[in-house]
C-alpha cells in the first residue's frame, strides 16, 4: 500500500531564516505531487504541483520555492522567510490515473 | 478560475442528528473529493466521486455534475465526526490541480 511521509512535524524558526520540508511517497511510481499551505482557521491554498522529476509548477508568486530531486520525493524551500509564511504545509499524490489525492500529515510552521 | 463555495460555514449538532453539507462549484469538474480533518489537521479522504452516489457506514454523498453542486450526507452523527468537511474539485480546465472550497466546520456536542 501507498504510504506518505513529511518531515518535519513541528518547525519554530526566525524571520530570514532558510527552509526545506521533505515529503516521500512510498509504494507508487510516477505520483502527481502537491504542495499545499493552510493559514489558521482557513482553507487549502495550493502552491505547487509536480507530474514528473524536475517538472514543478507555480500556483502563487511568493519566496517558495519546489524541487523534485527524485521520482518520489518532494521538497519545499525558501532561502529567507517572512512572517506571513507561517502555516500547516501539506503535501499530497495522485497516481496521475484516477487522480484521487491523498495527503500526508503535515508540517506546522512558526515563523517568529 | 473556478469557485467552490460550501455551506453551511459553521454547524453545530447534538450526538445522533442528521446533517446534510453542500458544496457548489462554478464550471465543470473532472473530479471531486470529499475530506474530513481532524482536530490534529490530518485530511482523512471520505469520497472521491466525480459523479452518482456512494455511501460508506453513516456518511454517504452524491454529486450531480450536470448542475455543479455535491452534498454530504452525516447520519446519527457522533462527536469523532467533529472537525472540518472540506470539498475539493478537479476543474476540467485545470488537470491535475484541486482546488479547495472554504470548508464547512462541525461540532457534534455529547
Amino acid at each position: 500500500s501507498q504510504t506518505i511521509h513529511q518531515w518535519p512535524a513541528t518547525l519554530v524558526q526566525p524571520v530570514g531564516s532558510p527552509l526545506s520540508l521533505e515529503c516521500t511517497v512510498e509504494g507508487t511510481s510516477n505520483p502527481n505531487l502537491y504542495w499545499y499551505r493552510q493559514a489558521a482557521g482557513r482553507g487549502l491554498q495550493l502552491l505547487f504541483y509536480s507530474v514528473g522529476i524536475g517538472q514543478i509548477s507555480s500556483e502563487v508568486p511568493q519566496n517558495l520555492s519546489a524541487s523534485r530531486p527524485q521520482d518520489r520525493q518532494f521538497i519545499l524551500s525558501s532561502k529567507k522567510l517572512l512572517l506571513s509564511d507561517s502555516g500547516f504545509y501539506l503535501c499530497a499524490w495522485t497516481s496521475g490515473t484516477d487522480n484521487e489525492q491523498f495527503f500526508g500529515p503535515g508540517t506546522r510552521l512558526t515563523v517568529l | 478560475g473556478i469557485q467552490v463555495e460550501q455551506s453551511p460555514p459553521d454547524l453545530i449538532l447534538q450526538e445522533g442528528a442528521n446533517s446534510t453539507l453542500r458544496c457548489n462549484f462554478s464550471d465543470s469538474v473532472n473530479n471531486l473529493q470529499w475530506f474530513h480533518q481532524n482536530p490534529w489537521g490530518q485530511l482523512i479522504n471520505l469520497f472521491y466521486i466525480p459523479s452518482g452516489t456512494k455511501q460508506n457506514g453513516r456518511l454517504s454523498a452524491t454529486t450531480v455534475a450536470t448542475e455543479r453542486y455535491s452534498l454530504l450526507y452525516i447520519s446519527s452523527s457522533q462527536t469523532t465526526d467533529s472537525g472540518v468537511y472540506f470539498c475539493a474539485v478537479e476543474p476540467t480546465s485545470g488537470t491535475y490541480k484541486y482546488i479547495f472550497g472554504t470548508g464547512t466546520r462541525l461540532k457534534v456536542l455529547a
